[in-house]
């Protein structure tokens, strides 16, 4: 039962590149979750699903899409990096909604953009 | 995280001794809190959550108290060791919202040996 998985762990973007962070976990949770970190700030959220098909936007969306085609994996892409979204960027799931259980998160992707 | 433990409030307490980390949380809705664990490099870990109908919940070593007439969340480590040393913070979520949990910045606890 390995839980929640980032894939990658590091990755340096340029300006204006694209990439996709992979979020898989194999709890059967309906709940899955994007955040990022960033010094001094609490975690915020970006992006969320509620169910395999379904997403939705959270706090700071701008700049992020995603995708939840598969009820076990969670997609974040970013279209056009800007050195703003160098953070650290954590996927969560849980079983209920965030007001009922517990996220579970994974060990976080480091994004540098320059 | 690397970067998580940048100006934070800080906590240092000797192996053995019990650690109290404090928490304020801003909204007199929020009905269920959780406290995390970060360890450097790592994701968050969850503790132990309780909600706004209880004052005092136990796990294995940790206790959080609650306090909703000041809006005050403690978690209580007992017998410290060095490996609770991380980053500590709580959540709050809005009632009736499953979606609108607000995580503090932390607290960086080191556990001297």
């Amino acid at each position: 039962n390995a839980g929640v998985t980032q894939t990658p762990k590091f990755r340096v973007l340029k300006t204006g590149q694209s990439m996709t962070l992979l979020c898989a976990q194999d709890m059967n949770h309906e709940y899955m979750y994007w955040y990022r970190q960033d010094p001094g700030m609490g975690l915020r959220l970006i992006h969320y699903s509620v169910g395999e098909g379904t997403t939705a936007k959270g706090e700071v969306p701008d700049g992020y899409n995603v995708s939840r085609l598969k009820k076990q994996n969670f997609l974040l892409g970013l279209e056009s990096a800007a050195p703003s979204q160098t953070s650290v960027y954590f996927c969560a799931s849980s079983y209920l909604g965030q007001g009922n259980s517990p996220l579970h998160f994974g060990n976080g992707t480091r994004l540098t953009v320059t | 995280g690397e970067n998580v433990g940048l100006h934070l409030p800080t906590l240092s307490v000797q192996e053995g001794d019990n650690s109290i980390i404090n928490c304020a949380y801003s909204n007199s809705a929020s009905d269920y809190f959780i406290w995390y664990k970060q360890e450097s490099g790592k994701g968050p870990q969850f503790i132990i959550d309780i909600r706004s109908n209880m004052d005092k919940r136990q796990g294995q070593r940790v206790t959080v108290l609650l306090n909703k007439t000041v809006k005050h969340l403690s978690l209580q480590i007992a017998a410290t060791q060095p490996g609770d040393s991380a980053v500590y913070f709580c959540a709050e979520n809005i009632e009736g919202s499953n979606y609108k949990l607000t995580f503090g910045k932390g607290t960086l606890l080191t556990v001297n040996p």
